[in-house]
């Protein structure tokens, strides 16, 4: 167990319709990073929150938007939803703003499915 | 831009026997360098990191990995396998220094191993 929870586990959703995908990080954690995981663009980095600032940003779709609350959790929001857009979605913690000194811990992710 | 070629979709092998799992890099800027291990239903934990000083990094389960600036390579090694080590890994990037230390992975396309008794 990582430490990082991700609701829920599974979303089955239909095309056009919008969800939202919860995460809360590792205590102590300032960082959420938010990755996709399909079976024909592989892993993909998304989005990152530092300390409720975004940080970075990746190949993430005008339909979707991500933000970190005061209490540190994120929340990712999918809008316009296509069948393009079923995959595993994880969230990650890390302590600081990069790499160096920190490592990225990750969630079991929510697997949503777009009919 | 990075990209991350990990040269073997599958690589099947026998229990014991050692195992080579090939990455390579493409980096305008310097990066730090990753190993990650996905078991099945499970989310992915860090096998071991390359951020500087000695080429050769140990990690957690006996793994290890070898960074060549020259091949811009970083392969994945054990000399003995088991059953418990059969699990999709996937060798990552992160643009190191200034702005470029965001923490952002950039992800090989994975390479599940499959450890045969």
């Amino acid at each position: 167990d990582s430490g990082v929870t991700q609701t829920p586990k599974h979303l089955i959703t239909a095309t056009g319709q919008r969800v939202t995908l919860r995460c809360s990080p590792r205590s102590g954690d300032l960082s959420v990073y938010w990755y996709q995981q399909s079976l024909d663009q592989g892993l993909q980095f998304l989005i990152q929150y530092y300390n409720g600032e975004e940080r970075a940003k990746g190949n993430i779709l005008e339909r979707f938007s991500a933000q970190q609350f005061p209490d540190l959790h994120s929340e990712l929001n999918l809008s316009s939803l296509e069948l393009g857009d079923s995959a595993l979605y994880f969230c990650a913690s890390s302590v600081g703003r990069g790499p160096r000194t920190d490592t990225q811990y990750f969630g079991p992710g929510t697997r949503l499915t777009v009919l | 831009a990075q990209s991350v070629t990990q040269l073997d979709s599958q690589v099947p092998v026998f229990e014991e026997a050692p195992v080579e799992l090939r990455c390579n890099y493409s980096s305008s800027v310097s990066v730090y360098l990753f190993w990650y291990v996905q078991y099945p239903n499970q989310g992915l934990q860090l096998l071991l990191k390359y951020l500087s000083g000695s080429t050769l990094v140990k990690g957690i389960n006996g793994f290890e990995a070898e960074f060549n600036k020259s091949q811009t390579s970083f392969h994945l090694r054990k000399p003995s396998v088991h059953i418990s080590d059969t699990a999709e890994y996937f060798c990552a990037v992160s643009p190191s220094g200034g702005s470029g230390n965001t923490g952002k992975l950039i992800f090989g396309q994975g390479t599940t191993l499959q450890v045969k008794p």
